[in-house]
């Protein structure tokens, strides 16, 4: 079982769709969560840090729930420039052991 | 401020040749690391390091060497190529691991070993 899986999509969404994505990890000794955006043949982004509380930056909302040990994502009033892959980031014991997801690809379509 | 660059872009190896994959920071990060991003597949760190002088095995070492001589640079070693190494390989850098914490990445450099 590979340790963060994310469905890989692709979802293809039209403008102004909200979509939700979801990343499930496999220790539950993980301590800390974030999601990163890729756009294609590109290098890795910080989108966001996902707290226990949840939390919220413009129209991307992240979710954790340790108890089931998955992270969501949800993208609001999606717009073209949203058309991405979304990588789900889970460290395991520090910020030097990082394992990422292999990606959630998204299209938004005029 | 160019943020992180590598060095070179793109590489065509001969199963056996060697060659060094450099990546440069000039945001005075203390942290450097190498990843690898093969498809269907998430990043997998390779090696890091967590200050000038020192290094450290990641999740996939094998087949790899690294050092940090200096703080600004940190050099990928590929002694003697294989095409199970083919891949895309980033480096990224980071002030520090606490939070609020992220990682830098440099543009990666497509290697594709024959």
């Amino acid at each position: 079982r590979k340790e963060v899986e994310q469905d890989p999509g692709p979802f293809n969404v039209p403008e102004g769709a909200t979509v939700a994505f979801n990343c499930t990890y496999s220790n539950s000794a993980s301590q800390s969560f974030f999601w990163y955006r890729q756009d294609c043949r590109k290098e890795p982004k910080l989108l966001m840090s996902v707290y226990s509380s949840g939390n919220e930056d413009g129209r991307f909302t992240a979710q954790l729930n340790r108890a089931s040990q998955y992270i969501s994502l949800l993208i609001r009033d999606s717009k073209l420039s949203d058309s991405a892959t979304y990588l789900c980031v889970v460290t395991l014991y520090n910020n030097n052991d990082m394992r990422f997801g292999a990606g959630t690809r998204l299209t938004v379509k005029p | 401020n160019a943020g992180v660059t590598q060095t070179p872009k793109f590489r065509v190896l001969k199963t056996g040749q060697s060659m060094t994959l450099l990546c440069a920071q000039d945001m005075n990060h203390e942290y450097m690391y190498w990843y690898r991003q093969d498809p269907g597949m998430g990043l997998r760190l390779i090696h890091y390091s967590v200050g000038e002088g020192t290094t450290a095995k990641g999740e996939v070492p094998d087949g790899y060497n690294v050092s940090r001589l200096k703080k600004q640079n940190f050099l990928l070693g590929l002694e003697s190529a294989a095409p199970s190494q083919t891949s895309v390989y980033f480096c990224a850098s980071s002030y520090r691991t606490d939070d609020p914490y992220e990682q830098y990445f440099g543009p990666g450099t497509r290697l594709t070993v024959t």
